[in-house]
């Protein structure tokens, strides 16, 4: 059963046209993390909550925002995609541990943008 | 800053032996993950190494050397389902946030 779903799996928008990327988790987990990943790239951290604190990368563009309504939800709004914001989205998750805690990261599928 | 190198692609034979190499030059280190990733899939989680020395997990087998900021992933009786992008991630600071490698590309070959 999946446990961290993305939707849609591909997403086509409008250069300049507002774009939602959903994510959601039946894991429990307090920390939700999103990366944007182009071709052939490491994947980049865009932000993530912990628990409902929002922690937003210094480099992350102010195009990108987030929501996280619930433990189970968390949202990527693009309000203006640029043709640079083609790429793979990933939504993650993990649990609110310690620095050496061996917990990994759990990923959903991810969403691939397309902008026109 | 943050800094992880890989190789970009690597070819191996089917049955064969592989080692994935990964160096990182990081503020701070908590952590090595090791996931696997397909074409258009979601990474999967393969190991964890904190302290120096071999972690093995069946065919998959992860080492760490702190004092050289080096690791590598070892690929025992490779399988054609062993095509994917291998990535490198360290855990920096106290909290769960992961830099990533940019991956290798592995081709297992007939």
């Amino acid at each position: 059963d999946a446990m961290v779903i993305q939707n849609p799996r591909y997403q086509v928008t409008q250069f300049g046209k507002p774009v939602t990327l959903s994510c959601s988790q039946t894991l429990n987990h307090n920390v939700m993390y999103w990366y944007q990943q182009k071709s052939s790239q490491a994947p980049k951290l865009l932000f993530h909550y912990y628990d409902k604190d929002f922690n937003n990368e210094a480099d992350t563009p102010d195009n990108f925002q987030s929501r996280r309504p619930n433990t189970s939800f968390c949202f990527l709004d693009i309000r203006s995609p640029g043709l640079g914001d083609a790429a793979m989205y990933l939504c993650a998750t993990s649990r609110k541990f310690g620095a050496y805690s061996n917990q990994p990261q759990h990923f959903g599928d991810g969403t691939r943008l397309s902008i026109l | 800053g943050q800094n992880i190198d890989q190789p970009t692609e690597m070819t191996a034979t089917e049955g064969a032996i592989v080692q994935i190499n990964c160096t990182y030059q990081t503020s701070g280190f908590n952590g090595l993950f090791w996931y696997q990733q397909h074409a258009g899939e979601a990474p999967t989680f393969l190991s964890y190494n904190v302290l120096d020395g071999l972690e093995e997990k069946g065919r998959f087998s992860s080492f760490l050397s702190r004092s050289k900021g080096y690791s590598y992933l070892l690929l025992k009786e490779l399988q054609m389902k062993d095509s994917a992008s291998y990535l490198c991630a360290v855990k920096t600071g106290g909290g769960n946030k992961l830099t990533f490698g940019t991956g290798t590309q592995l081709k297992v070959e007939l």
